[in-house]
């Protein structure tokens, strides 16, 4: 079975410090990761993707993620924050297996100036 | 770019009544989803479809949702007999290949049950 956890439900950050989004997987089968984001009152915009090839992952507007499989982790990163980056962060899972997705619960990233 | 398009953006309806809400997928995609989010929590997968079927459903998929591909550009969620707790944004997802590919997402509607 599949399951995602995300380990904050609210994260701060001041713009130009970097943000740090945890997200623990489990997965009976090989994992396919993504991280969505959701700007207010918009619709999910894929940030990045793990499917088995570099384990660091890098994404739009300067997100990257790392891929642990000992950890079953895939946090998302950044170096600087922006006050565009406030919005809420999704990490999903789907396994090679079938056709289900699992989002976890969402991060809310606030983006103090 | 290619993109997923929602209609309508926001749907009142009265419980009990159906609905319809409709999705048109990005014009090569092949898997279709439905996903649902009640306001302040996650958002949760529905159904999967390719290939004129279902290929799966989650638990809060029941009698009362339906799904049909009515011709080669239109995705359709169907609530039979809406109830109260069917309140959601509902989004529509697409992809090329199956999950383990991207899902495009539409901008989803926003059902209100009074």
């Amino acid at each position: 079975a599949q399951s995602v956890t995300q380990l904050d439900s609210h994260v701060s950050v001041s713009e130009g410090t970097p943000v740090l989004l945890r997200c623990n997987y489990s997965s009976s089968y090989s994992p396919s990761l993504f991280w969505y984001v959701q700007h207010p009152n918009k619709g999910l915009q894929l940030l990045l993707k793990y499917t088995s090839a570099a384990t660091l992952v890098k994404g739009i507007n300067g997100f990257e993620a790392e891929f642990k499989k000992s950890e079953t982790s895939f946090h998302l990163t950044k170096p600087s924050a922006h006050m565009s980056d406030a919005a809420e962060y999704f990490c999903v899972v789907s396994d090679s297996g079938g056709f289900k997705t699992i989002f976890g619960a969402g991060t809310r990233l606030f983006v103090k100036a | 770019e290619p993109e997923v398009t929602q209609t309508p953006s926001h749907q009142v309806t009265q419980m009990g009544q159906e609905v319809i809400l409709r999705c048109v997928p990005i014009s090569n995609h092949l898997y279709f989803y439905w996903y649902r989010q009640i306001l302040g929590q996650k958002v949760e997968f529905l159904v999967s479809f390719y290939n004129n079927e279902i290929s799966e459903k989650s638990e809060i998929f029941d009698d009362q949702f339906s799904v049909e591909r009515p011709d080669g550009s239109n995705f359709t969620l169907k609530i039979r007999s809406t109830k109260l707790e069917d309140s959601a944004m509902y989004f529509c997802a697409s992809s090329f290949v199956r999950a383990q590919d991207e899902q495009y997402f539409g901008p989803g509607t926003r059902l209100t049950v009074t």
